[in-house]
């Protein structure tokens, strides 16, 4: 069966530095998204991305974030400049023509 | 402001029996409601969806009900058993003219099936 996948499982960094956070989405799927989950939180929405550009961002999406399609399989998170505050679990999903969202197993980012 | 809840953080229910969890919302009219299982350090994982103009949905031993005019959904797990315990989650779109837009999410009922 299909799935998501995510790389690194678990990133380490300090403040300050640049992170990509890699995602492979279920091949036929056209709409790809972040979501983050801090700690003992619920999910919370970054991004959504539709035919190449981005279709909604939430407030947690600010200009140290960024995602890119660079090929016809990935789909890629940076955060420019890494806080402490960006610790967290983060999922990548993707969805084809139905409303259900797949998702990855996650990378949990862990800022020092 | 848009807010969903999830009435119970952690739920323990006999094994066997009938677990019901529920999903209430305000200033949101979703077009369709969706339920997630969730595993400690995993991803969410898709269960069911409702639409708005839908009463109930079954999936084997799964029924999800949506009752518009009261903003609540019931999801229920019949024959529980260990296997089933794991966090809920409760998630309504943001529908837009793209189509399929984000997912809000609850915070999530902690299930635990106890044999």
């Amino acid at each position: 069966e299909p799935e998501v996948t995510q790389t690194p499982s678990h990133q380490v960094t300090q403040m300050g530095q640049e992170v990509i956070l890699r995602c492979v989405p279920i091949s036929n799927h056209l709409y790809f998204y972040w979501y983050r989950q801090i700690l003992g939180q619920k999910v919370e929405f970054l991004v959504s991305f539709y035919n190449n550009e981005i279709s909604e961002k939430s407030e947690i999406f600010d200009d140290q974030f960024s995602v890119e399609r660079p090929d016809g399989s990935n789909f890629t998170l940076k955060i420019r400049s890494t806080k402490l505050e960006d610790s967290a679990m983060y999922f990548c999903a993707s969805s084809g023509r139905g409303y259900e969202q797949y998702f990855g197993p996650g990378t949990r980012l862990t800022v020092t | 402001s848009q807010k969903i809840e999830q009435n119970s953080e952690a739920l323990n229910i006999q094994e066997g029996k009938t677990a019901t969890l529920t999903c209430n919302y305000t200033n949101y009219s979703p077009a369709y409601l969706q339920w997630y299982r969730q595993d400690p350090g995993r991803g969410p994982v898709f269960l069911l969806l409702i639409r708005e103009n839908e009463k109930e949905k079954r999936k084997e031993r799964l029924k999800v009900t949506f009752d518009t005019t009261l903003k609540q959904s019931l999801f229920h797990i019949t024959a529980s058993q260990p296997a089933d315990s794991a966090t809920y989650l409760c998630a309504l779109d943001g529908w837009s003219s793209f189509g399929n837009e984000k997912l809000t999410f609850g915070t999530g009922t902690r299930l635990t099936i106890i044999p």
